[in-house]
């Protein structure tokens, strides 16, 4: 079955870039997401990428996806105390209606 | 514009009692709904979505059951909780018939079974 995998903590400075790696295993994927989950609260979408793109940017957020490898990275660039949060990535195949989700990373920046 | 509304934000049940929780979606019709659960320090499982009224499907054999009464209400419920049912729950929506639409998500219930 469809498998999404991401490491579970990443911690980086203020003002540094934040990279946050995810690989799945659906060959099939045809959209990859990434959302946000700040404690207590419920999931934000924050960006996405059709399969057929090598890169998205959206202002401080880069999403890279390597379609050959399954890999998808999200990076934030000038990483602020309030990026810190759960990353999830999440993929889509064709024609499902399900999303399978990765387990999380969770972000912690220090000043 | 769509929202979601979830409720309650919290709940502390005892072992042995029922369960309910509510989720309802403003501002579109005939969405999908979901419902996922996610574990302390855990990723999301999916436990239930649903295309239509009456269609649910169930994905973790589990005590919970979900039932979607109106198009655009989502409810998830319990006979009898368990320990193991502890978790953050969240409902989400996502467009009908449009393959690859996000899942727009809840504020999530906390529940605690003591």
């Amino acid at each position: 079955g469809e498998d999404v995998e991401q490491s579970l903590f990443l911690s980086v400075r203020e003002g540094d870039s934040s990279v946050i790696n995810c690989t799945y295993t659906d060959s099939s994927s045809t959209y990859l997401y990434w959302y946000k989950q700040e404690p207590g609260a419920g999931l934000q979408l924050l960006t996405y990428i059709f399969s057929n793109m090598d890169m998205k940017q959206d202002q401080r957020l880069t999403v890279l996806l390597n379609k050959k490898d399954k890999h998808l990275s999200l990076r934030i660039a000038d990483t602020q105390t309030g990026d810190s949060a759960i990353y999830f990535c999440a993929e889509i195949g064709s024609n499902t209606d399900k999303l399978i989700f990765g387990t999380g990373t969770r972000l912690q920046v220090f000043p | 514009s769509q929202t979601i509304h979830q409720w309650p934000a919290t709940l502390v049940q005892p072992v042995g009692s029922p369960l309910s929780l509510e989720c309802t979606v403003e501002g579109t019709s005939n969405p999908n709904l979901y419902w996922y659960r996610q574990a302390a320090g855990r990723g999301l499982q999916l436990l239930f979505y649903s295309i239509g009224i009456d269609q649910i499907s169930s994905e973790v054999p589990q005590n919970l059951s979900a039932s979607r009464p109106q198009d655009r209400q989502f409810i998830l419920s319990s006979k009898k909780l368990l320990l193991s049912d502890s978790g953050f729950y969240l409902c989400a929506w996502s467009f009908r018939g449009s393959y690859n639409s996000p899942l727009h998500f809840g504020n999530g219930t906390r529940l605690t079974v003591t």
